[in-house]
Formats: C-alpha cells, sequence, structure tokens
C-alpha cells in the first residue's frame, strides 16, 4: 500500500516571492513520483515526475523538486511565483514496474498575492 | 479537437434520474479512468480500461456503471445518486495501462450536483 501527504492545504506567497509545497509518501517498494497542476475549471496536468536517475527534476515553468528518499519526500519549489502559478498542485506516487496504481494527495493550493 | 474532452461540463440531477457522463479522448491513448475528485479529499480511482476492458474497479457502488465502447471513447452512467455523490468527475487518458511512467491526460472534469 502507498499513500501520499500533503500537509498544507493552502500556501499564500507574495508575487516574486520563493515557495515550497511539501509532499511525503509512503510506499514498501521502488516509486515513481509526480506533481501535477490544477488550474481553476479545468482537468489536471502533469508538471514534473521522477522515474530514476537525478534526484532532481524540472518542470518548463520554472518549478522543481527534489526526491529524498530517506525522508520520503518530494517537495516542490520555485525561487520567484507569478500570479499565473495560482492554482491547486497535486503530489502523486506510485509503485515502479508493470502496472500499478498511481495514488494522488489531497492537493495544496497555492494562492500568489500581487 | 484534441485532448482529453468531458461532457456536460455541469450536471445537477435528482436522486431518482439517470443521467450519463462522457469522455472523449484524441491522443490515441489506449487506456481511460474516472477519477471522483471531492473537497479536502485524495482523488479517488473508480475505474480502469484498457484496450477497452474494465481492468480494475475500486469498489465502487453499482448505481455508479462504467462503459468503453471503444478505446476513444468513456461512459459513466448515473443512476439513483445520493447527494454525498455530489463531487467533481475527472476522466483520465494514458498511452497504456503503465501510464504511471508518461503521466496522465485529464478532461476539464464535469461537476455534478445531487439534489
Amino acid at each position: 500500500a502507498q499513500s501520499v501527504t500533503q500537509l498544507d492545504s493552502q500556501v499564500p506567497v507574495f508575487e516574486e516571492a520563493p515557495v515550497e509545497l511539501r509532499c511525503n509518501y509512503s510506499s514498501s517498494v521502488s516509486v515513481y513520483l509526480f506533481w501535477y497542476v490544477q488550474y481553476p475549471n479545468q482537468g489536471l496536468q502533469l508538471l514534473l515526475k521522477y522515474l530514476s536517475g537525478s534526484t532532481l527534476v524540472e518542470s518548463i515553468n520554472g518549478f522543481e523538486a527534489e526526491f529524498n528518499k530517506s525522508q520520503t519526500s518530494f517537495h516542490l519549489r520555485k525561487p520567484s511565483v507569478h500570479i499565473s502559478d495560482t492554482a491547486e498542485y497535486f503530489c502523486a506516487v506510485s509503485g515502479s514496474g508493470g502496472y500499478q496504481k498511481v495514488t494522488f494527495g489531497t492537493g495544496t493550493k497555492l494562492q500568489v498575492i500581487p | 479537437e484534441t485532448g482529453v474532452t468531458q461532457t456536460p461540463r455541469h450536471l445537477v440531477m435528482g436522486m431518482t434520474n439517470k443521467k450519463s457522463l462522457k469522455c472523449e479522448q484524441h491522443l490515441g491513448h489506449n487506456a481511460m479512468y474516472w477519477y471522483k475528485q471531492s473537497a479536502k479529499k485524495p482523488l479517488e480511482l473508480m475505474f480502469v480500461y484498457s484496450l477497452e476492458e474494465r481492468v480494475e474497479n475500486n469498489s465502487v457502488p453499482s448505481r455508479f456503471s462504467p462503459e468503453c465502447p471503444n478505446s476513444s471513447h468513456l461512459f459513466l452512467h448515473l443512476h439513483t445518486l445520493q447527494p454525498e455523490d455530489s463531487a467533481l468527475y475527472l476522466c483520465a487518458s494514458s498511452q497504456e495501462v503503465t501510464g504511471q511512467l508518461y503521466g496522465y491526460t485529464f478532461g476539464s472534469g464535469t461537476r455534478l450536483t445531487v439534489v
């Protein structure tokens, strides 16, 4: 069994300030990790993913996440946020190999304040 | 049209009604999913179809009935729903059932309200 914990349900941050959205997971097997973003009135979009290799992964719009196996974490960071980053962010985990169910967290709403 | 399209965007139905949600994908994917998104809860996987065959059913009540007539279309038939079934229902697709490697493509969802 696997689970994902996103402790922060809402994170307000001023524009151009840095932000970190926290994600912790639990799993008894090797994992793949994902961050999805959901803009208002839209479905979820894949933001970035960790499958293997470098523990630091980046998205095209400046977000990055670091896989930390010892702390079972996959926190999402951005050094300077924009108004357009206002959205809900979901962390997700799946086992690796074969068909594996993807488990999502409860989401963190990022509110960027002008 | 590209991506995953869900209709209707909003649906209000009484507890005795019968309605259907539709999902269509134009990505050439061969796996499709129904998820339920409720406030302050994790996304709940309801059904998974791979190559038009159901491969997972997560103990969903029988008042929800999925149908996948081909790899591009997925339906969720609803009947005698309860108010607690009110939620955003999301359809997703992936290249194959091991789509966790490539990520899912989600539709914009159907906001369902049961009155």
